[in-house]
């Protein structure tokens, strides 16, 4: 069975431009979670997707932004880069209806110069 | 608003040694706690839960909820536990959104 995939697995991007990430949960998985990963900061929550709609969001500005499509893979946005926007964007999939194990890719390493 | 610490951010032993690493948590609700692990250049994976009770790879962890603490343990280390090691709190009624601790670099040394 496949994972959690994540796309691209690395991305250089310019301060003030717009970087979007990709990810496919696993097969049968509605919720999409996104954390970032910075140096020095550990693991954050960024945004929790569930059956297409945005259920949680965490202390993030709004230029992280994304969205959840029909066949659950999901899209995350930031706008307007900033160089401490550089780090390592996790996504993570579950089933829903009381499973509790969330399921990690591998991550997009994004650097802004 | 709930936070988990892990006070040590590296954390060496000789194989064959026990270790412990620890996690503490503030959340005033009904906690599910979670340790991570992540081996060199591999993703980000589950070892275990506080309500499956299991043991897993020889490592326990018991849920203090006196002390409010969640440390993993295993008696006797080896090698291929060296890895990076998060805490995860899930919040109730949304389990799997975690709030993780900063991680603790467990190398075991031969």
């Amino acid at each position: 069975e496949a994972g959690v995939t994540q796309s691209p697995t690395h991305l250089i991007k310019t301060r003030g431009q717009q970087a979007t990430l990709r990810c496919s949960p696993i097969s049968g998985h509605t919720s999409v979670y996104w954390y970032q990963q910075a140096l020095g900061l550990g693991l954050q929550f960024l945004l929790w997707y569930d059956e297409g709609e945005e259920r949680n969001r965490g202390n993030f500005p709004p230029r992280f932004s994304g969205r959840q499509f029909p066949n659950y893979s999901s899209e995350l946005n930031v706008n307007a880069l900033e160089l401490e926007d550089s780090a390592l964007y996790l996504c993570a999939s579950s089933a829903t209806g009381g499973a509790t194990e969330a399921f990690f890719g591998q991550g997009t390493r994004l650097t802004v110069v | 608003a709930q936070r988990v610490t892990q006070p040590e951010k590296l954390l060496s032993v000789f194989k064959g040694a026990p270790v412990e690493l620890k996690c503490n948590y503030s959340y005033s609700g009904s906690p599910e706690l979670f340790w991570y692990v992540q081996y060199s250049r591999q993703r980000l994976q589950l070892l275990l839960r506080h309500i499956s009770r299991e043991s897993i790879k020889g490592f326990t962890a018991d849920l203090n909820k006196g002390e409010t603490s969640f440390h993993l343990k295993k008696p006797f280390a080896q090698e291929e536990d060296s890895a990076m090691y998060y805490c995860a709190l899930g919040l109730s009624g949304s389990a799997r959104q975690l709030t993780f601790g900063s991680g603790t670099q467990l190398t075991v040394l031969p």
